[in-house]
């Protein structure tokens, strides 16, 4: 079945640091792929999104690309802040099916000041 | 404000407690899904809407009801709790035609006792 697996956590980094999660799917057919972040305390709120081969989603200084060939949509940032401390999900989804969202089980990231 | 509430937000009970948590929308949105998330297992979907009196099961739909009688509403009943539906649970919804973004609720934590 489709599947979505991340790297494990708990990532710390130290402020100003690269930040890359990995993430790599299995999936019959084209899904979309999204990052969700968890901030403590709170929901998932989206963070960045890809609905086809070569896309590059971005937002607040994250990036992540579509990468068909080796099933990937690894999420990147250049200087990593206190405040992306949060646990990030990647996810795939399927167009117009419910909004079902399969997730990865999630990466913890700390960033210490 | 767009927004997807739920409540309770914590929640302690017993064994075989009947209870319902409710969770609305108000966004107009056709789609309504809850999930579990459970340490390292990430999120996985217990039941989705795709509009009024439309509901279908989603990959751990054991020990869950649901119903759908208005399209803002999409309650998640327990009839007889058990401890392993001790999670956190979130409700989300998302706009037909969409590749799968969706509006997460704060989250409904909830231990059985």
């Amino acid at each position: 079945g489709d599947s979505v697996t991340q790297m494990e956590g708990p990532v710390t980094l130290s402020e100003e640091a690269f930040l890359t999660i990995n993430c790599t799917y299995t999936a019959t057919g084209y899904p979309s792929l999204f990052w969700y972040v968890q901030y403590p305390g709170e929901g998932l709120q989206l963070l960045l999104k890809a609905t086809k081969a070569d896309d590059k989603g971005s937002n607040k200084g994250f990036e992540a690309t579509y990468r068909k060939e080796t099933t990937s949509f690894h999420l990147e940032k250049g200087s990593v802040q206190v405040s992306d401390s949060a646990v990030y999900f990647c996810a795939l989804s399927f167009y117009n099916q419910g909004g079902k969202l399969i997730f990865g089980q999630g990466t913890e990231l700390s960033v210490k000041p | 404000e767009a927004q997807v509430t739920q409540n309770p937000r914590y929640l302690i009970t017993v064994t075989g407690k009947k209870l319902t948590v409710t969770c609305s929308q108000n966004m107009n949105h056709e789609y309504m899904s809850w999930y579990r998330q459970d340490p390292g297992l990430g999120l996985r979907q217990i039941y989705y809407s795709m509009n009024v009196e439309v509901t279908d099961k989603g990959d751990v739909p054991e020990g869950y009801k649901v119903s759908r009688k208005e399209k803002r509403n999409f309650p998640l009943i327990l009839e007889s709790p058990s401890p392993n539906q001790t999670s956190l649970y979130f409700c989300a919804s998302t706009r037909t035609g969409s590749y799968g973004e969706q509006f997460f609720g704060p989250g409904t934590r909830l231990t059985v006792l």
